[in-house]
């Protein structure tokens, strides 16, 4: 199976500010017969299931403010938003599709400083 | 608009049965991929079974396999998830997903099951 490592397992960043956020596949989740990263981020916020915000590492979702980005390759993945607003307080998760189990990094609690 | 909602989610004892659904609708049900995924109290997300839109293939996370059956109806647009032997450890939010190419861009809202004496 392939395990997703995230990290930090918390930050704390001020309004405004740039939070990134970590994740790390125990081997390559680059397919290369289409050149794609099958990785996927959810935001996901108390009470409520998680939202999909990027996937093919680098994609945003149908109506993701741009302030949210995803990077990376092969291996190594970031997701950045670039300028921290309120209702981005939440626990982020990425998770890979390359192949079965589909498993999640364990999360990253974003906070306000 | 897909909507994907979970039933079934109660208090129950170690070692009891519970079934748990997720009705669908807002899309064609039979041509996806569906899959649940857990959350225990404060802990993250972790994927538990899929099942194909045929029904014919499923798969299951080690911690549930031999205990858990994933199963759909597609003349109902209904998943199951039958969950047996049930232990504490089992206590979690179950949401049910729909899988396209990029995973799980729907979710339900997720069901509690609590296993406790």
């Amino acid at each position: 199976d392939i395990v997703m490592t995230q990290s930090p397992d918390s930050l704390a960043v001020s309004l405004g500010e740039r939070a990134t956020i970590n994740c790390k596949s125990s081997q390559s989740i680059l397919y290369s017969s289409n050149n794609k990263n099958y990785l996927t981020w959810y935001q996901q916020k108390p009470g409520q299931p998680p939202k999909q915000l990027i996937y093919w590492a680098s994609t945003r979702g149908s109506g993701v403010p741009d302030r949210f980005s995803g990077s990376g390759s092969g291996t190594d993945f970031t997701l950045t938003i670039s300028s921290l607003q309120v209702e981005d307080v939440a626990v982020y998760y990425c998770q890979q599709y390359y192949s079965a189990p589909p498993g999640f990094g364990q999360g990253t609690k974003v906070e306000i400083k | 608009e897909v909507q994907l909602v979970e039933s079934g989610g109660d208090l129950v004892q170690p070692g009891e049965s519970l079934r748990l659904s997720c009705a669908a609708s807002g899309f064609t049900f039979s041509n996806y991929w569906m899959h649940w995924v857990r959350q225990a109290p404060g802990k993250g997300l972790v994927w538990v079974s899929r099942i194909n839109g045929g029904g014919s293939t499923t798969t299951y996370a080690d911690s549930v396999k031999g205990r858990f059956t994933i199963s759909r109806d597609n003349a109902k647009n209904t998943l199951y998830l039958q969950m047996d032997s049930l232990r504490a450890e089992d206590t979690a939010v179950y949401y049910c997903a729909r899988a396209d190419a990029t995973m799980f861009g729907n979710w339900g809202q997720g069901t509690l099951v609590t296993v406790s004496s």
